[in-house]
C-alpha cells in the first residue's frame, strides 16, 4: 500500500519558521495536498501541489518534489493559533484519485 | 453557507445497536466520503460515493453501510457496533474528482463511543 510519512510531533517559537516534512510512496502518484485540524476541529485545506516547486500562500508555503516523494509545509512568522495538526495527504491515480492521509503532524506554538 | 453537516456530533452507544450517522451538504458535490480518525493512524477511508447510487468500499469497510439516495446525503449505517469502532468520524464532500485538485470539505465529526 501507499505510506504517508511526517513527524509525529514538532514544536516551534511563536515568530519563527517551521518546516513540516512529508514522504510518501511515487508509484501512481497524482498530487499532494496539506491540510490544517486544529484540536476537535475538522480538518481544512490549506493547499495542493502536483508540479515540482514551491506554492506560497500567505505564512504558508507549500513545496514538491515529485521524483524524491517529499513534500514540505513551511509556517512564517508562526503565532499560537498555528496550533494544530498538519495533515499531509497524497493523491494516487486509481479510477477516482484515491487520497492517502499521513496520522498528521501535531505542530505547537509556544511563546 | 457552504458546508457539511453531521448528526450527531457526540454518541455514546452499546454493542449491537443499529445506529446512523447522517451527513448533508449544501454544495451540490458529487463526491461524499466518509472517514474515521484514530489516534496515531490518521484519517482513513470507509466508503465513498462518485454520485447518486454509486457507492465503494475504502480502506476500512468492514462493519459499515453506506447509501447515496440522494446528492446531498451520504449516511453511515453501523448494523451492530462493535467497541472497536469507537473512534472520530468525519463525512466530506468535493467536486467531481475528474477535474484535478478535489479539495474536500469536512464536516464538524461525529465522536463516536461504542462499550
Amino acid at each position: 500500500g501507499q505510506n504517508i510519512d511526517q513527524p509525529t510531533e514538532m514544536t516551534a517559537t511563536e515568530g519563527a519558521i517551521v518546516q513540516i516534512n512529508c514522504t510518501y510512496q511515487t508509484s501512481g502518484f497524482n498530487g499532494l495536498f496539506w491540510y490544517q485540524q486544529h484540536a476537535g476541529e475538522a480538518p481544512t485545506f490549506l493547499s495542493y501541489n502536483v508540479l515540482d516547486g514551491l506554492e506560497e500562500k500567505g505564512r504558508f508555503s507549500s513545496f514538491l518534489s515529485r521524483s524524491k516523494g517529499y513534500s514540505y509545509l513551511l509556517l512564517k512568522e508562526l503565532q499560537m493559533k498555528d496550533s494544530a495538526s498538519y495533515l499531509c495527504a497524497a493523491m494516487f491515480s486509481g479510477g477516482y484519485n484515491k487520497l492517502i492521509f499521513g496520522a498528521g503532524t501535531r505542530l505547537a506554538v509556544h511563546p | 453557507e457552504a458546508q457539511v453537516t453531521q448528526n450527531p456530533r457526540y454518541l455514546i452507544t452499546v454493542t449491537g445497536k443499529k445506529l446512523t450517522v447522517t451527513c448533508s451538504q449544501n454544495m451540490n458535490h458529487e463526491y461524499m466520503s466518509w472517514y474515521r480518525q484514530d489516534p496515531g493512524l490518521g484519517l482513513r477511508q470507509i466508503y465513498y460515493s462518485m454520485n447518486v447510487e454509486v457507492t465503494d468500499k475504502g480502506d476500512v469497510p468492514e462493519g459499515y453501510k453506506v447509501s447515496r439516495k440522494e446528492k446531498r446525503n451520504f449516511p453511515l449505517i453501523l448494523e451492530s457496533p462493535s467497541p472497536n469502532q469507537t473512534s472520530l468520524y468525519f463525512c466530506a464532500s468535493s467536486p467531481p474528482v475528474v477535474y484535478g485538485a478535489n479539495v474536500l470539505t469536512f464536516g464538524a465529526g461525529s465522536r463516536l463511543t461504542v462499550l
